[in-house]
């Protein structure tokens, strides 16, 4: 089955700089990734996701890149904020779309 | 958050007791799911639904149980809660491929 792993469990950035986040996946066969942001004691939250026919997707302070060669996503956040810190997971659907594969999650912090 | 609801959102409860948690949604969604959530693990699928009365086995099934009497309610119950399964559950519903969660419920079993 796949496997999903995050390769830092924690990160602190500086207010205002940038923060990268990464993910790795086992299945090459995957075509679909998401991005998830889980605020203390909340639910994850759909932040970005990408589709394997992309390398790069952008939304608002966010970008997502997707290396397939090396089975790696990473989500970089442009001029972080505090209200950024969260633990950002990335996830991967089964080749059904029904069941997700979650990595471990990172935990970032931002210093103001 | 796609109109999902847990209750009870705190628990705690002994060993031995059976315990049920409720997630309601009211959007009409076919697929709903149960994960945990513990630190060092990702989410982790215990049960999932695929519509009224059907049901399926996750990654981490053992000592749950759920059912699905209506669209609407999905329940998870512990029959017999047990120290390990101290955790912060969430549901889920699913929309095209995005998943959305409830706000999670924290249960402790002592």
């Amino acid at each position: 089955g796949e496997s999903v792993g995050l390769h830092l469990p924690t990160l602190s950035v500086q207010e205002g700089d940038n923060s990268i986040i990464n993910c790795a996946y086992s299945n090459s066969a995957s075509d679909y990734f998401i991005w998830y942001k889980q605020e203390s004691g909340k639910g994850p939250q759909f932040i970005i996701d990408i589709r394997s026919n992309m390398d790069k997707r952008q939304g608002q302070r966010v970008t997502v890149l997707l290396n397939k060669t090396v089975k790696h996503l990473s989500l970089q956040i442009a001029a972080t904020q505090p209200g950024d810190s969260a633990v950002y997971f990335c996830a991967v659907p089964t080749y059904t779309g029904n069941q997700f594969y979650f990595g471990t999650g990172t935990s970032l912090t931002v210093i103001p | 958050d796609a109109g999902i609801t847990q209750s009870p959102r705190h628990k705690v409860t002994e060993t031995g007791t059976p315990v049920t948690l409720r997630c309601h949604q009211t959007e009409n969604h076919r697929y709903m799911y149960w994960y945990r959530q513990d630190p060092g693990h990702g989410l982790r699928l215990i049960h999932y639904s695929y519509g009224v009365k059907d049901t399926d086995k996750g990654e981490v099934s053992d000592g749950y149980s759920v059912s699905r009497s209506k669209t609407e309610d999905f329940l998870l119950t512990l029959e017999s809660a047990t120290s390990s399964q101290t955790s912060v559950y969430f549901c889920a519903i699913s929309e095209g491929n995005e998943q959305f969660f409830g706000p999670g419920t924290r249960l402790t079993v002592l």
